[in-house]
């Protein structure tokens, strides 16, 4: 099983281009979330989706969009990026009784 | 969702020295689980604690949930080098969960 995997790694965008970050878990877990961490700031949730087809906004969801595909995929946009939206991206998905399993996560830079 | 505050934000320790995490609710928790994150990586679970109470141990690591529910901690018994990371608790209740901020575990050889 690979688990939860994010694509890319890694990203340096210039202010105002947009991005898809991607997301897709083979652990059929119902529930999925996109958090970004920032030093001193541990991770803050952005968006999460309780089921295929609902998404929810989390603590800090200016600036991004999200779209669950389907049970599998869960993706994050940034439609005009900003230096502020330099972060590491987790995706994580949720077995029953609240355990995630994150992905290695995107590096993003914002120039 | 609720808060959950966890203490210290940076933690020092020489190796072989103990080292405790604190994760603190002003509300009553409904669980509360624990992750470590190391250099560059990602969180990983864990254990989770459910019961008011309840003590787990994983070999050097021993996890506990307050008689209250608004309080847990993570001890780790005589630290070694590969214990290095942030740990974080993840906890709260019907209004939903969050993270702690992380304790940085730094290990000085």
């Amino acid at each position: 099983n690979a688990g939860v995997t994010q694509t890319p790694k890694f990203q340096v965008l210039k202010t105002g281009q947009s991005m898809t970050l991607q997301c897709a878990q083979d652990m059929n877990h119902n529930s999925m979330y996109w958090y970004r961490q920032d030093p001193g700031m541990g991770l803050r949730l952005i968006y999460y989706s309780a089921s295929e087809g609902t998404t929810d906004k989390g603590e800090v969801p200016n600036g991004y969009n999200v779209s669950r595909l389907n049970k599998r995929e869960f993706s994050l946009r940034l439609e005009s990026a900003a230096p502020s939206q330099t972060s590491v991206y987790f995706c994580a998905s949720e077995r029953d009784r609240n355990i995630q399993y994150f992905g290695a996560g995107t590096r993003l830079s914002v120039l | 969702g609720q808060q959950v505050m966890q203490i210290p934000q940076y933690q020092h320790v020489q190796e072989g020295e103990d080292f405790t995490t604190y994760c603190n609710s002003s509300t009553t928790l409904s669980n509360i689980q624990w992750y470590k994150q190391r250099p560059g990586g990602h969180p990983v679970f864990l254990i989770q604690l459910v019961k008011s109470g309840e003590v787990k141990k994983q070999k050097r690591l021993t996890f506990q949930f307050g008689e209250a529910k608004k309080n847990s901690s993570l001890h780790i018994t005589a630290t070694q080098t590969t214990d290095v990371g942030t740990y974080f608790c993840y906890g709260g209740g019907a209004d939903g969960l969050t993270f702690g901020k992380g304790t940085h575990l730094i290990i000085q050889p």
